[in-house]
């Protein structure tokens, strides 16, 4: 079956842009992740969708960072009034239910701010 | 303290030999233990998971986990040029609800 899909893989924007970035889980997973990984540094937990629960938030870096999934599939992570130091490599994940399981990583959305 | 600790490397094994790799964890009571392989500019691809005592074996590669001790290792056999890569190890504590990554070995296998 097909894996993880993002998309744009890359996204180049200048300072004070949204962007909009999407990630097509695998099918029948109900869990979504969201990571960032900037250059040379470890993965950064950002948010995670299961089923219709609410999502956990906590790893959003502040409130320009939005994200939501449509019909427990489909996830748009949402960067308003973007920075140069939001540069970096957007990861999506998915699992077959919770966190303790094994996730699955997209090919990533590379966003450069300039 | 961090959360997950790995030796950044560079490991560096000759082609045909064992590369062994290590993982540390704080949280005792971690449940899932995982091993992602990163090549540059590419993302993470999970390559084996763990999650009891012991070790699991799939391939070249063997997953050994020691929840006493708090580590966690994975062993490739036959290192070949092409497992050059970062590994992630990553540990699932129940106490944050998160997956936790380190922040990764680079393997180098010469030929």
């Amino acid at each position: 079956g097909a894996g993880v899909s993002q998309s744009p893989s890359n996204k180049v924007t200048e300072k004070g842009k949204d962007v909009e970035l999407r990630c097509d889980p695998i099918s029948g997973h109900t869990a979504l992740y969201w990571y960032r990984q900037s250059l040379g540094q470890g993965l950064e937990f950002l948010i995670y969708f299961q089923g219709n629960s609410a999502p956990d938030k906590s790893g959003l870096p502040s409130d320009r960072f939005s994200a939501e999934r449509t019909g427990g599939s489909v996830s748009t992570l949402t960067i308003q009034r973007t920075q140069q130091e939001d540069s970096a490599v957007y990861l999506c994940a998915s699992s077959f239910m919770g966190v303790g399981n094994e996730q699955f990583f997209g090919p990533g959305t590379r966003l450069t701010v300039l | 303290q961090k959360e997950v600790e790995q030796n950044s490397g560079p490991l560096s094994v000759p082609e045909g030999a064992i590369a062994s790799l290590n993982c540390t964890y704080s949280d005792r009571v971690s449940q899932s233990f995982f091993w992602y392989r990163q090549y540059s500019g590419k993302s993470p691809e999970l390559i084996m998971s763990i999650y009891s005592n012991g070790d699991k074996e799939d391939g070249r590669f063997t997953a050994q986990l020691n929840k006493a001790s708090q580590y966690v290792s994975l062993l490739i056999r036959d290192s070949q040029p092409s497992d050059s890569a970062t590994y992630l190890c990553a540990v699932y504590g129940g106490a944050t609800n998160k997956l936790i990554f380190g922040t990764g070995t680079l393997l180098a296998v010469q030929p």
